[in-house]
């Protein structure tokens, strides 16, 4: 199996805050991690693709310094969102590379919500 | 710029009938799609993908059929159940690139 876990599931914060997202490969090593977003009624947006042990590589218009990513080891990425506004309210999703069959190689987690108020 | 495009936002098929979802996209450097289905507050589940180098992949009920001329694919789920209510995502990704591009979704509401 590929099993990826997402923790929180859900939280609220205050403007200003910064909240943690952690994505976890239960049941195999995951060299690269993938963060997406999802704003209602739209696709799931790519924002980086994080790398066991180097940095992340960000897609275009995505800030850095806004969504700091760690991928300390071959099972766990966390997404810091930092200083959050309400505009970063959204459907953060993560998903584990696992290369092997060429159709399924990205296993996604459950998604994580975050209301900044 | 939206490489992948999946034009109806929303099908409503009575049970038992074929559902029909349509994915079309842009880039000719695209070689693999797959869709995905979702369901609220979850994450993407993987569902059948196929390869530029078929023109139709099928897996029980679901069948995905591609057409590289019209940059077009399409999932047919036959025969529809309840169950597979739930927003249906096309994905591409291509070459050495193990990034996927998503569409928009398909909310897909079957009725008893």
């Amino acid at each position: 199996g590929a099993v990826v876990s997402q923790h929180p599931s859900r939280v609220i914060c205050k403007s200003g805050t910064s909240v943690k997202i952690e994505c976890r490969s239960l049941d195999f090593q995951a060299t690269t991690m993938f963060w997406y977003r999802q704003f209602p009624k739209k696709s799931l947006m790519l924002m980086a693709t994080s790398n066991e042990g180097s940095k992340a590589t960000y897609e275009q218009g995505v800030e850095k310094d806004k969504f700091l990513i760690n991928h300390a080891s071959l099972t766990l990425s966390t997404l810091t969102v930092t200083s959050a506004h309400p505009e970063d309210s959204s459907f953060y999703i993560c998903s584990a590379f696992k290369p092997g069959l060429a159709d399924q190689d990205q296993y996604f987690g459950p998604g994580t919500r975050l209301l900044v108020l | 710029d939206q490489q992948v495009k999946q034009n109806s936002p929303s099908l409503s098929v009575q049970e038992g009938r074929i559902s029909i979802l349509n994915c079309d996209y842009t880039n000719s450097m695209f070689d693999y799609f797959l869709w995905y289905k979702k369901y609220p507050a979850e994450g993407p589940t993987f569902l059948i993908s196929i390869s530029s180098i078929k023109d139709k992949n099928e897996d029980g009920r679901f069948t995905v059929f591609l057409n590289k001329s019209a940059k077009h694919l399409s999932l047919h789920i036959v025969p529809s159940q309840p169950g597979d209510s739930a927003v249906y995502f096309c994905a591409a990704k291509g070459g050495s690139n193990y990034k996927l591009t998503f569409g928009k979704g398909t909310l897909l509401t079957v009725n008893p």
